[in-house]
């Protein structure tokens, strides 16, 4: 399996402020994506990466920024958090062989 | 809409007995197809893919997954289980008329083991 890692964990922030969450990858893999998990909806798509620079807008978006910089680095940031952003992200990562690969998740709890 | 569908959301199985969770997906064409199992606190495992071909997938910890195309289901298996298998599973489908490979989840259901 691909070697995913999120940084922070945790992290907890106060409402307003910025927040960036980190994905790195140490497999070269093309694709990248940002999902949130919250009860009853399973995983929905934030943002996506197919390669340096080129990224793209998911299902739930709005209030939420990526950059990539590096292959092996996805950057999701909450440019001003909100309660409703309280939520446990998770990176992934496709594989050519068509398998999709999940980091540990962060959870984030905006007060 | 298109979308992926787990009806379930709470089911209860005593050990040992068998399981099945269902998964029906809305998009038209034959989309890649996955489940998926997460542990309290945990990331998402793979437990089995489906791409093409035999249409019994085989997966990891004794979970098995037919594809029934008539029935746009791909419900997943398991002859016996065993209190280590509680968890949250999801479904997961790219559809197969996407430009990239967008994984699109269901809501989860959640398995609860009775001893």
């Amino acid at each position: 399996d691909a070697g995913i890692t999120q940084s922070p964990r945790h992290k907890v922030t106060e409402t307003g402020t910025p927040v960036t969450l980190r994905c790195h990858q140490t497999e070269n893999h093309r694709y990248m994506y940002w999902y949130r998990q919250d009860p009853g909806h399973g995983l929905r798509l934030i943002h996506y990466s197919y390669g340096v620079k080129d990224t793209d807008k998911g299902e739930v978006s709005d209030g939420y920024s990526v950059s990539r910089s590096k292959t092996e680095d996805f950057l999701l940031t909450l440019e001003s958090a909100t309660s409703s952003q309280t939520s446990v992200y998770f990176c992934a990562i496709s594989e050519p062989t068509g398998g999709y690969t999940f980091g540990s998740g962060t959870r984030l709890t905006v007060v | 809409a298109q979308s992926v569908t787990q009806p379930d959301i709470h089911i209860t199985v005593s050990e040992g007995a068998s399981l099945e969770l269902r998964c029906n997906y809305s998009y038209g064409a034959t989309p890649y197809l996955f489940w998926y199992v997460q542990s309290p606190g945990q990331g998402l495992q793979l437990l089995l893919k489906y791409f093409s071909g035999d249409t019994l997938v085989q997966g990891i910890k004794g979970f098995e997954a037919e594809f029934k195309r008539s029935q746009s289901s791909f419900n997943l298996r398991k002859p016996s289980v065993h209190w280590s298998d509680a968890a949250e599973y999801f479904c997961a489908v790219v559809p197969g008329n996407t430009g990239f490979q967008k994984l699109v989840f269901g809501t989860g259901t959640r398995l609860l083991v009775s001893p």
